[in-house]
């Protein structure tokens, strides 16, 4: 079955970056929109951007337009998520998330990644 | 930016009891609206989907309906697996999620 595997907890000290990875099995990748979900602590889901396999097209939330980057390797099955000049309200679980279906902008998330615990911190 | 703002923000109801999530967008987003459930420590699930499809494995005791700006999600008998938060979701014009509702065990 489909499935979204994400690289483990990274602690950061606020400016840094941090570059998160999501790797795909079992379902056609590279037809996909992958997109990114956040939560703070205690905090509801907050979508950042996704990713078109296919081609690599980027479309970004407006709080996090110049800060994110959103890429893909079509030979690793794997696509990335990086947030540049962190600040501790960065500190969040990030999520990968696939639609239910292939070429699918904007749908419903039927395969999340675990997440990734990132916490930015002096 | 299509708001979604689900009500109440905590619910807490007894086992076997009827629980009923509310979900209202700002605007209308027809029946693009999905529901996930997120137990602590974990990643959100698909619930439900296109307002009132049951994702696949989706116990029958979870329910959606609505369309246009108000939705619901109901559990007919809540079971004590059920303590979560529930999450709603519009996918019309972009994405965004509602603030959540915590479902306690009373």
């Amino acid at each position: 079955q489909a499935q979204l595997v994400q690289s483990g907890a990274e602690v950061k000290r606020p400016g840094a970056s941090v570059k998160v990875s999501c790797r795909a099995s079992e379902f056609a990748f590279s037809s996909y929109f992958l997109h990114w979900v956040r939560q703070a602590p205690g905090q509801g889901l907050e979508w950042m951007g996704w990713v078109y396999v296919g081609n690599g097209k980027t479309k970004y939330s407006q709080k996090f337009q110049g800060r994110v980057t959103l890429t893909r390797d079509t030979s690793a099955n794997t696509a990335y998520m990086e947030l540049s000049s962190l600040r501790s309200e960065d500190t969040a679980v990030y999520y990968c998330a696939k639609l239910a279906l292939p070429g699918k902008v904007y749908f419903y998330m039927d395969v999340w990644g675990k997440g990734t615990t990132v916490t930015v911190s002096s | 930016e299509i708001v979604m703002t689900q009500s109440p923000a905590t619910l807490s109801v007894s086992p076997g009891e009827r629980a009923t999530l509310s979900c209202r967008a700002s605007q209308s987003v027809y029946s693009s609206l999905a529901w996930y459930q997120q137990k602590p420590g974990q990643a959100p699930r698909l619930l439900i989907y296109g307002a009132s499809t049951r994702a696949t494995g989706i116990p029958a005791r979870f329910s959606g309906s609505g369309s246009g700006t108000e939705f619901t999600l109901t559990i007919s008998s809540l079971q004590s697996e059920d303590l979560a938060v529930y999450y709603c979701q519009q996918y019309d014009n972009w994405v965004t999620f509602g603030g959540g509702t915590r479902v306690e065990i009373k």
